[in-house]
């Protein structure tokens, strides 16, 4: 069975701060897919990115970096210079190679303060 | 525009009273899922289509039925709610399936109030 964890319930930083989200994924397969989704106030939920097991290169994307560690069992997710805006609920997320369920992890809600 | 669109988004019912939750996407999508969100829970998985008449179960099946009938449509259907039903619930769909290389999209979310 696939399990994501998301031991962080809630964080509070000041705008501007670097925070770091902490995933942790726990499968047998070889194959799998993780993600992170942002749901914010409003309630919809937003793709942020997709990474497969076979691609264990890191990704930044503006403020938004994301380091996959094969070794841990880990796809942690980095916000630079947080900003309001930030603030949400974010969901890290297991697909495994051959199914069709999506395992999410039970959040962790950013909250960035001015 | 691309979308998942779910009716109703806002739905206060009572006990044992049938209701239907509707989908729709205009993707052309293969797959759809229905998701449930419970504070502390997260998001858990309720049903999943992997194309027309071909449904399955997820991790909290219990109480929910679903069909899918037409590519576009899918359906979730409560034939007697009770309160531990009361939840956020989101519809997505995507080309093929989490597992494939493509993103899944998701609805607004429709949030259920059983009395």
């Amino acid at each position: 069975a696939q399990k994501v964890t998301q031991a962080q319930t809630e964080i509070s930083v000041v705008e501007k701060e670097d925070v770091t989200l902490d995933c942790v994924y726990e499968t047998r397969d070889t194959t799998y897919y993780l993600f992170w989704y942002k749901q914010p106030p409003s309630g919809e939920l937003v793709f942020l990115i997709r990474r497969n097991s076979f691609d264990e290169q890191n990704e930044i994307s503006g403020r938004y970096s994301w380091n996959f560690q094969k070794s841990t069992s880990s796809f942690n997710f980095t916000i630079t210079a947080s900003q309001v805006v930030d603030s949400a609920v974010y969901f890290c997320a297991l697909s495994v190679g051959g199914y069709s369920t999506l395992t999410f992890g039970k959040g962790t809600m950013l909250l960035v303060s001015p | 525009e691309a979308q998942v669109t779910q009716n109703p988004r806002y739905l206060i019912t009572v006990t044992g009273k049938k209701l239907t939750v509707t989908c729709s996407q205009n993707m052309n999508h293969e797959y759809m899922s229905w998701y449930r969100q419970d504070p502390g829970l997260g998001l858990r998985q309720i049903y999943y289509s992997m194309n027309v008449e071909v449904t399955d179960k997820g991790d909290v099946p219990e109480g929910y039925k679903v069909s899918r009938k037409e590519k576009r449509n899918f359906p979730l259907i409560l034939e007697s709610p009770s309160p531990n039903q009361t939840s956020l619930y989101f519809c997505a769909s995507s080309l093929w399936g989490p597992s494939g290389t493509d993103t899944q999209y998701f609805g607004p979310g429709t949030r259920l109030t059983v009395l």
